[in-house]
């Protein structure tokens, strides 16, 4: 298995711009985590799909965030207008249990300028 | 409100000697922990864990410590190799079934020099 796949692995976009961060989780794990890292709040949970559904996303910063599973092997987390306090390194994750065996991805880091 | 708290952002160590990582914790029902250690340009990957009716695990020359009455587990890398330096995370979870998820601390650097 190739593990969790993240694209891109960065972006630099203009504040106000549209953007997309993609994440293919490994196979077979029902549950998949977008966090955001900061030095302020280390690992950030944003939001947990289970199989394909949004279960928390109180840790979405705001209306600007959102976040799609359309299937079991792909999901998008989009900020749209972007802001330079957006600028972070934002992590996929799967797993097979929502308290253990996170398998993270290698990352988008995320500037906002 | 930070559950899980690294209060040292930062540590450096000599190679051989005892690195000593810190975690806090609020939440009484935590009842599982681990440690996640995270190298640049790649996402954390699990190190060791430990479960609340534990108080030591260890893993080579990995030792997780858990004290619940004082809220504190730590991580004690002995001895410590220049391929240690990363940033560590720790992390809790509630009991499985209550529909929770691993809440991380804000991490600590470390560095261990040759």
């Amino acid at each position: 298995d190739a593990g969790v796949i993240q694209s891109p692995r960065h972006e630099v976009t203009e504040m106000g711009q549209e953007v997309t961060l993609r994440c293919k989780p490994i196979s077979g794990h029902d549950y998949l985590f977008w966090y955001r890292q900061t030095m302020m709040r280390g690992l950030e949970l944003l939001i947990y799909f289970n199989n394909n559904v949004p279960i928390d996303d109180s840790g979405m910063p705001e209306d600007r965030f959102s976040a799609k599973m359309p299937n079991a092997s792909f999901s998008t987390l989009k900020i749209q207008p972007s802001e330079p306090r957006d600028s972070a390194v934002y992590f996929c994750a799967s797993s097979y249990r929502v308290d253990y065996g996170y398998t993270f991805g290698s990352g988008t880091r995320l500037t906002v300028v | 409100d930070q559950q899980v708290k690294q209060n040292s952002p930062s540590l450096s160590v000599q190679e051989g000697r005892i690195s000593i990582l810190n975690c806090d914790y609020t939440n009484s029902m935590f009842d599982y922990f681990l440690w996640y250690k995270k190298y640049p340009a790649e996402g954390p990957t699990f190190l060791i864990s430990i479960s609340s009716i534990k108080d030591k695990n260890e893993d080579g020359r990995f030792t997780v410590f858990l004290n619940k009455s004082a809220k504190h587990l730590s991580l004690h890398i002995v001895p410590s190799q220049p391929g240690d330096s990363a940033v560590y995370f720790c992390a809790a979870s509630v009991p499985t079934g209550t529909a929770s998820k691993l809440t991380f601390g804000t991490g600590t650097r470390l560095q261990v020099t040759l």
